[in-house]
């Protein structure tokens, strides 16, 4: 098992569907993330989960729904998504305790997304 | 308007060689600075990393520079090998926070 995994893949979605992405770790982290990557555009934070407790909403439209029942699994929910929200959705998780690197992220390989 | 720069989009370069990635920031702030690497149909992974505090922080074949005053970092991986091509982030955090700013990339090719 690598350690962050992101299912599904690929997607493809209407604008009126509900779909969720899924993303689990298995390094024992305490914070997951959901980034944004949009063509040619920097990564974009969008939540950080740390100890279950939803520290950073960054502005995100409320059609995207985070959810993170424990420390090993986060959701993605997606509603009335609109054709820009096209991208690729990272998960990632850290440790934030004492002796970590700051900043280091452990990434899952992406859920490629396509609102049609 | 965007708080770390990589003006480079691609940098094309010879197996051997030296290659230099770039990455400019405007928040002075910024106590923390990483390099990710990724592979196509991968997630990024963490490459190397710089305090502030110091000016050079060397890994193998990797080593990044800092300059303060210039709010400017740069990314040297000596000698460049086809394995490294990949796309390059630079990112950057205040109180070396999870709140990491990404730049947009540059897409490094070295060439056999």
């Amino acid at each position: 098992e690598t350690g962050v995994t992101q299912t599904p893949r690929h997607l493809v979605m209407g604008m009126t569907n509900k779909k969720s992405l899924k993303c689990e770790q298995h390094l024992g982290h305490n914070a997951m993330y959901w980034y944004k990557q949009s063509a040619k555009k920097p990564l974009e934070l969008m939540f950080v989960y740390s100890l279950e407790e939803r520290v950073e909403n960054n502005s995100v439209p409320s059609r995207f729904s985070p959810e993170c029942p424990n420390s090993s699994h986060l959701f993605l929910h997606l509603h009335t998504l609109q054709p820009e929200d096209s991208a690729l959705y990272l998960c990632a998780s850290s440790d934030t305790g004492r002796g970590r690197i700051a900043g280091e992220l452990f990434f899952g390989e992406g859920s490629r997304l396509t609102v049609l | 308007d965007q708080q770390v720069k990589q003006n480079s989009p691609s940098l094309s370069v010879q197996e051997g060689r030296i290659s230099i990635l770039n990455c400019d920031y405007t928040n002075s702030m910024f106590d923390y600075f990483l390099w990710y690497k990724k592979y196509p149909a991968e997630g990024p992974t963490f490459l190397i990393s710089i305090s502030s505090i110091k000016d050079k922080n060397e890994d193998g074949r990797f080593t990044v520079f800092l300059n303060k005053s210039a709010k400017h970092l740069s990314l040297h991986i000596v000698p460049s090998q086809p394995g490294d091509s990949a796309v390059y982030f630079c990112a950057a955090s205040v109180d070396s926070s999870y709140k990491l700013i990404f730049g947009s990339g540059t897409r490094l090719l070295v060439r056999p």
